[in-house]
Parts: C-alpha cells; structure tokens; sequence
C-alpha cells in the first residue's frame, strides 16, 4: 500500500490563480479529510468527507472547494490564492472499525506559496 | 473540544524512557485522548489513543489519570529517531465524523546520544 499521496509537493501561486491539490489513498478508507498547518502553529480542519458524494466543512473552510467522486480521491480546490492560504496543506484518511473511525493516517503534506 | 497544555520543549537521553506529560482539565466524558508525532515537518503519525484506561502498543504507553484530567505518553526506550514535536489531543473524533483533532503547539522532544 502507498498509504495517502499528495500531490505536488512543492508549489507556487501568484494571488489570484487557483489550482487543486491532490490527495490519494489506497486503503479504502471511507473518511478523508484537509488539515493546514501554519509556521508555528498546529493543524487546523478545512473540510472533510465521510464517503463518497459526502463532504462537509471544518473550522477553516473559507475559499477551498472540495468533491468526493470517489473513495480512493478528495481532492482541494483553491478557488482564488490568497497570501493567507501560504501554508502546508495536509490530507489524512481514516476508517470505522464498528461504529468508531479509528486514528487518521496522514500524507506527506503539500507546501504552497502564494505570493 | 478540550484544550491541552504540554511543556514547549524536553530532553531526553537516547535508551531512556521518555515522559511527555499533558494537562487536559476540561475533557469532557466523551472525548478521547489522542497522542500523535510530526518529525520534521512530514506528516503527523499516530502513536496512541485511550478514553480512561491505560493503553499500551508497540511505540508506547498512555498513562491517564483517574480523574482523566492529565496524561502521560511514556516512550520506553528512546531513540534518535523519536526526535519529533509530539502532540497530545482530546477529541470526539473516534465516534464522530468532523470532530476535528485540535493540533496545539505540542512539546518537541530532543533524543540526544
């Protein structure tokens, strides 16, 4: 199993531009989530899906789209780049054992600059 | 969610026992304990959970309180390679969908020879 992949590791926006960030994973994990992670700081949750078809948001969810076509995708959608959505994005899946999602397993980040 | 407080920095001598304590005063009946690591900027790893009973697995031992109002995460043996910034989380997460796990600033633990 690769476990969770993100793609690109490394980008550069300039403000205004959108892109998507891609997440990935292979263990047929039905919960995926977005976290970001600024200089200094924890995780903080921007959206999350327990399926798909089914997303919702987290605390942080202002200016990312996302989509769940699929199980093995969910991926992060910046509609217009902000200088305040420089940070390292991380994704993470996660799957019930009975009525209880067990501990996420995360990827290995993507980190973008938005100048 | 719970806030936590966990000392900003620790040392340890690599093949001692690592103990990371944390104060989580406010949890609340439903919320779990989750300790995870970030080594250099990868990806957070999961290392262990627990609700009010001691928990032990191949990386380590949770220690909770019985009034469930701190914890410990005891690394038996460390080693360089623990050397991480380690976070202790309490959360609802285990039973409901978008309870986020609230990452503070964590304690980094530096393992030295």
């Amino acid at each position: 199993n690769a476990g969770v992949t993100q793609t690109p590791k490394f980008q550069v926006l300039k403000t205004g531009q959108s892109m998507t960030l891609q997440c990935a994973q292979d263990m047929n994990h039905e919960y995926m989530s977005w976290y970001r992670q600024d200089p200094g700081m924890g995780l903080r949750l921007i959206h999350y899906s327990v399926g798909a078809g089914i997303t919702d948001q987290g605390e942080v969810p202002n200016g990312y789209n996302v989509s769940r076509s699929t199980t093995e995708d969910f991926p992060l959608r910046l509609l217009s780049a902000a200088p305040s959505q420089t940070s390292v994005y991380f994704c993470a899946s996660s799957f019930r054992r009975g009525v209880q999602y067990n501990e996420q397993f995360f990827g290995p980040g993507t980190r973008l600059t938005v100048l | 969610d719970a806030k936590t407080t966990q000392p900003p920095s620790m040392d340890c001598a690599e093949g001692r026992a690592a103990n990371l304590p944390c104060n989580h005063s406010t949890i609340s009946g439903n919320e779990y304990v989750y300790w995870y690591r970030q080594i250099h900027s990868q990806g957070p790893q999961y290392i262990i959970h627990g609700l009010k009973n001691n928990e032990t697995n191949e990386m380590a031992s949770l220690i909770i309180t019985e009034d469930r109002k701190s914890s410990t995460l005891i690394l038996p043996h460390a080693t360089l390679r623990d050397t991480a910034v380690y976070y202790c989380i309490v959360s609802n997460a285990i039973n409901q969908a978008g309870s986020a796990l609230i990452f503070g600033k964590g304690t980094t633990l530096s393992v030295s020879s």
